[in-house]
């Protein structure tokens, strides 16, 4: 099925580790995302790219990384996890104009110990 | 930055009744989109229904229409014949206009039951 698969569907990780969330999408759209969502929270974005080879930081970037390999790729990357990054990750993405809606990924549920 | 309020944590509504949920926004632009999302246990954002802010007819999908009042910036969900199956978190969402590539702004979501 078309849409946004995210890799792993769950993680638990050590205090210090690092890890990448990857994700991968075949509609072909330029613009893709990376949101955080806390319990009691709305999702916040953390990353976005517009397009192949940008990136720009969105509402809580900070202790993370992003890279878009390609059209169909986006990466999250914590180089030190922390407990506060504790929390379910959604990859997104979407065309520019107009915007029909964006297609989620099925998220990544991380806890860090 | 652009701010989007629900001010309903929870909502509680009988099979087959009307419930309407609550969204405020506060932006500085004019041309700009919103959105409903639906997020069910099984954690996937499902859209739901969009408003584009120049359109002034509200936006209808099936049993799901919204309230823009553009001038209050409130943007509110009703769902008509509610099921059991709507039963989920309800996320406002709201995204500049434009060719940019802005992510969506959400509110922190409101959760329906549906009471059999």
């Amino acid at each position: 099925n078309a849409g946004v698969t995210q890799t792993p569907k769950f993680q638990v990780l050590k205090t210090g580790q690092s890890m990448t969330l990857q994700c991968a999408q075949d509609m072909n759209h330029n613009s893709m995302y990376w949101y955080r969502q806390d319990p009691g929270m709305g999702l916040r974005l953390i990353y976005y790219s517009a397009s192949e080879g940008t990136t720009d930081k969105g509402e809580v970037p900070n202790g993370y990384n992003v890279s878009r390999l390609n059209k169909r790729e986006f990466s999250l990357r914590l180089e030190s996890a922390a407990p506060s990054q504790t929390s379910v990750y959604f990859c997104a993405s979407s065309e520019r104009q107009p915007p029909d809606g964006y297609t989620f990924g099925s998220g990544t549920r991380l806890t860090v110990v | 930055a652009q701010t989007v309020t629900q001010s309903q944590p929870e909502m509680s509504v009988q099979e087959a009744e009307t419930v309407t949920l609550s969204c405020t926004y506060d932006t500085s632009e004019s041309d700009y989109y919103l959105f409903w999302y639906k997020q069910p246990p099984s954690r996937q954002m499902i859209l739901v229904i969009r408003q584009e802010a120049y359109k002034q007819q509200n936006a209808t999908e099936n049993r799901f229409s919204v309230n823009f009042q553009k001038a209050a910036k409130s943007f509110s969900l009703k769902i008509s014949d509610s099921q059991l199956g709507d039963a989920a978190m309800y996320f406002c969402a709201y995204r500049r206009g434009g060719g940019g590539a802005d992510g969506l702004t959400f509110g922190k979501g409101t959760h329906l039951i549906i009471q059999p």
